[in-house]
């Protein structure tokens, strides 16, 4: 059973730039949540998705927003890029909701911002 | 708002000896408990749980974590490391509300070197 894939795995951008991210979850999966993970601050939640509606939002800027496709493929989106946002922002899919049972995370997509 | 905390943030041992790490939770409420565990290159994964009932979970590669609620703690032992246990560990809580339960909310992380 194929794992939760999140493309791309690297990238770099500059500041002012927007990226998109995208997490494909385990076939079955309803759930999709977000963390952005830096190092000293563990994982910080962004958002999750449970059947194409945000369930959960965490203390990020507007600049952060997310979607979740009836497929439960999820994108994410940062816009007006800071170099602060250089991290790792990781996906997790879970069957039900991510309160319930066990996240499976993705590799994560290592972002780094110029 | 729930929040988690690992006050130790690179523990270091040597084969054998014994591993206690520290997870302490703010919330007065009913909680799901978690530990996760990152190994060098490789993506988070559960290392075990607690939902309710034996206070004392058991998870994979021999870890342990009790649950005081008292005290507001789950924290993580094992009785002898392995060189192989070196990795970063992830406290994680979820508070449950009404019957509903919120995000999970992570720790900020420890990091378990293992000497050989």
């Amino acid at each position: 059973k194929a794992g939760v894939t999140q493309t791309p795995r690297y990238l770099i951008k500059t500041r002012g730039q927007q990226v998109t991210l995208s997490c494909s979850p385990i076939s079955g999966h309803r759930s999709v949540s977000w963390y952005q993970q830096t190092p000293g601050q563990g994982l910080q939640f962004l958002f999750e998705y449970f059947s194409e509606t945000q369930r959960n939002k965490g203390n990020f800027p507007g600049r952060f927003s997310g979607r979740q496709f009836s497929n439960s493929r999820s994108e994410m989106n940062v816009s007006t890029l800071e170099l602060g946002d250089s991290a790792l922002y990781l996906c997790a899919s879970s069957l039900g909701t991510s309160s319930t049972g066990e996240l499976f995370f993705g590799e994560g997509s290592r972002l780094t911002v110029l | 708002a729930q929040s988690v905390s690992q006050h130790n943030h690179h523990v270091i041992l040597s084969e054998a000896a014994s591993l206690e790490l520290g997870c302490n939770y703010s919330y007065g409420g009913t909680v799901n408990l978690f530990w996760y565990v990152q190994y060098p290159g490789q993506h988070l994964q559960l290392l075990l749980k607690y939902f309710s009932g034996d206070p004392l979970v058991k998870g994979i590669k021999g870890f342990e974590a009790e649950f005081i609620k008292s005290k507001f703690s789950f924290n993580l032992r094992k009785p002898s490391v392995q060189w192989s246990d070196t990795a970063e560990y992830f406290c994680a809580v979820n508070a449950v509300s009404s019957g509903s339960a919120r995000q999970l909310t992570f720790g900020s992380g420890t990091q378990l070197t293992v000497l050989p």
